[in-house]
Parts: structure tokens; C-alpha cells; sequence
């Protein structure tokens, strides 16, 4: 079963504007980490943003903020002010956690995100 | 400090041959995981070490793909014979162990793997 889910394929946006990438999940552990990933062309993984399922507020690194809606379990990254830069692949994942050391992380299928001038 | 190295950054073999990919993780991370990307696909989970120990491989495909993490520092992972299908970007990440698990994942840049 998905266990992540991003509906979004692709995605465009106006350079300076803001944009939301959609991320819904499906877990049943009470204790989990919402994360995103940042893919260039360039192909490294960048770690952008987390929030755990107990913080109570939202997470916000900069011009990432994470929208986490527990209830309906999503958590949708919004990029503020987008850049030429921020054009890349979007991943959302989550941490489930397997024992007193065991995590895995499981990733979505990714968002493309192209920033027009 | 030191990010999660991974070598080579590209491999290109003919189906049959073998492929040793390697990873370095942040000293310290006793998480090391393996994924892998196939061209315009989902990130698929490989496998997970905590330390020198497999926790999980539930995710490598077939007997052809071997990995190992001796001492427990860098990990090696092993395509034999290869296949065409095998092709794809395979990430290395590592990650310190938390009490709550909160550490995000570093990700190595990848190794590029195309057999042809």
C-alpha cells in the first residue's frame, strides 16, 4: 500500500511567488517524522525541512514551511519568494520507527517543481 | 564535518558483469541505508544497517545484490550478476541514532549505475 503519497507530478510556478507541494501519508504508529528532500539536476538529496507527529506547531526552515495537518495526515511544503533555484525534484518522506533503533524511511513519488522568470 | 561519500559517482558495465558501489557515512551514524532510484520512479528502500548489523533488507530486490557494512563503518554494495534492470541512481544515507528518531537522513550524491 502508498504509504506516501504526492499527487503532484509536476508543478510550475512564477518566480517570487509561493508555492505548495502536496504530501499526504498513511501510517497507523502513533509516533512518526515527516521530512523533505530536495533533488537537483545535479542529483544529490538535500534535507529541507521536518516535523515530528507530536510538535504542535508548524516547521519552518527559512523560506520552507511544512503544513501539517495531523487529522487529515498531510503535510504540504510551501515555498515562499520561489527562486530560479528552487527548481528541482521535491521528495516528501516519513520516518516510521521499527524498534528502540530501527527507523526506515519511507519516500514518496516526488513532485517536479520548474520556477519560471 | 565530513558529508556521506559515495563511490563511484558513475558506473557503466555490460549485463553479467559486477559492480561494487561504495559508501562512507558521516562518522558517527550508525544508520547507513541503501535506496535506489529507477529512471522516473519512486526512491525505493534497499536495505538498513544500525552498525555493522542488516535490520532490514526487506527492500533488495533478489539474490543478485549483496551488501555489507563490515566494522561497521563504510558499506559496500555488490550487483552480480547485473542486469539490465538494475540501472538507476543508488543513494546512500546515514543518520545518528536519537532517542525519539528524529534525525533526517544525509544523503550521499549517488552512484549512477547503467548496464548495457
Amino acid at each position: 500500500a502508498q504509504k506516501i503519497t504526492q499527487t503532484q507530478p509536476g508543478m510550475f510556478v512564477q518566480e517570487k511567488e509561493a508555492v505548495t507541494l502536496d504530501c499526504t501519508y498513511d501510517t497507523s504508529d502513533p509516533s512518526y517524522g515527516l521530512f523533505w528532500y530536495k533533488q537537483p539536476s545535479s542529483g544529490e538529496m538535500i534535507f529541507l525541512i521536518y516535523q515530528g507527529s507530536y510538535d504542535q506547531q508548524n516547521a519552518t526552515e527559512g523560506r520552507y514551511s511544512l503544513n501539517f495537518q495531523k487529522a487529515r495526515k498531510s503535510a504540504n511544503l510551501v515555498i515562499s519568494a520561489s527562486q530560479l533555484g528552487d527548481s528541482a525534484m521535491y521528495f516528501c518522506a516519513m520516518r516510521e520507527l521499527r524498534d528502540n533503533y530501527g527507523q526506515n524511511f519511507v519516500f514518496g513519488p516526488g513532485t517536479r517543481l520548474s520556477v519560471l522568470p | 564535518e565530513a558529508g556521506v561519500t559515495q563511490f563511484p559517482s558513475h558506473s557503466v558495465i555490460e549485463k553479467g558483469q559486477t559492480v561494487t558501489l561504495r559508501c562512507d557515512p558521516i562518522s558517527g551514524h550508525d544508520n547507513l541505508y541503501w535506496y535506489r532510484r529507477v529512471m522516473g520512479k519512486e526512491i525505493k528502500f534497499l536495505l538498513h544497517f544500525v552498525k555493522e548489523s542488516k535490520q532490514d533488507e526487506s527492500g533488495m530486490p533478489n539474490n543478485r545484490f549483496l551488501a555489507e557494512r563490515t566494522g561497521g563503518t563504510y558499506s559496500t554494495l555488490k550487483v552480480q550478476p547485473a542486469e539490465l534492470e538494475d540501472s538507476g541512481v543508488y543513494f546512500c544515507a546515514s543518520s545518528q541514532h536519537h532517542p525519539r528518531g528524529d534525525s533526517p537522513l544525509h544523503f550521499g550524491n549517488g552512484t549512477r549505475l547503467t548496464v548495457t
